[in-house]
């Protein structure tokens, strides 16, 4: 298996443009997770997906941020309008099952906003 | 909810001797502790993780150990080499919830 698959692997893009991510995760695994790291506030999770489902997003950090998921293999992350704060490095996990399940991170998203 | 703990947020030891890292969890129910090691650039990867009814688990060179009344569980890195120099975290979640807590890390760097 090829594991998490992620891209694009970097994107610069300018404040108040919109950005894309995409995440295809380990065939068979039910759960999808969004974190986000940055050296100030650590990992974060964002959002989680369950069969497709998204069961909490509270970590989401504001409206400008949304989730997908539209099948089982993949999902997309947008933010839009874009800001310099959101400037950090986007990981896609997936597990088999929710919480005791072994999650497999991605490569990850480096974002900069400029 | 969860609130992971984990000290040092840095370590440096010399080449062949061990390492000890330390997090502590808030919430009793946890069951699962897994430890990711991030190597610079790279993404977060398990290395070992144990669960609630199990006290200590090894895995070669690493080993983790579960204080369930005392709320806190260790990773020991025995014999250390310069490849084991990365960021350590350590996780917890009580299964009824999906949420992986992890702690703020520790940076390890493995003198030669």
């Amino acid at each position: 298996d090829a594991g998490v698959i992620q891209s694009p692997r970097h994107e610069v893009t300018e404040m108040g443009q919109e950005v894309t991510l995409r995440c295809k995760p380990i065939s068979g695994h039910n759960s999808l997770f969004w974190y986000r790291q940055t050296m100030m506030r650590g990992l974060e999770l964002l959002i989680y997906f369950n069969n497709n489902v998204p069961i909490d997003d509270s970590g989401m950090p504001e409206d400008r941020f949304s989730a997908k998921m539209p099948n089982a293999s993949f999902s997309t992350l947008k933010i839009q309008p874009s800001e310099p704060r959101d400037s950090a490095v986007y990981f896609c996990a997936s597990s088999l099952r929710p919480s005791t399940d072994t999650q497999y991170f991605g490569p990850g998203t480096r974002l900069t906003v400029l | 909810g969860e609130n992971v703990e984990q000290h040092p947020s840095t370590l440096s030891v010399q080449e062949g001797d061990s390492a000890v890292i330390k997090c502590t969890y808030s919430d009793s129910a946890s069951n699962y502790f897994p430890w990711y090691k991030q190597e610079l650039g790279k993404r977060p990867q398990l290395i070992i993780d144990i669960r609630s009814n199990v006290g200590e688990k090894k895995d070669q060179r690493i080993a983790v150990t579960l204080n369930k009344t005392a709320k806190h569980f260790s990773l020991h890195i025995t014999e250390t080499q310069p490849e084991d120099s990365a960021v350590y975290f350590c996780a917890a979640t009580n299964g009824g919830d999906y949420k992986l807590s992890f702690g703020a890390g520790t940076t390890v760097t493995v003198r030669a």
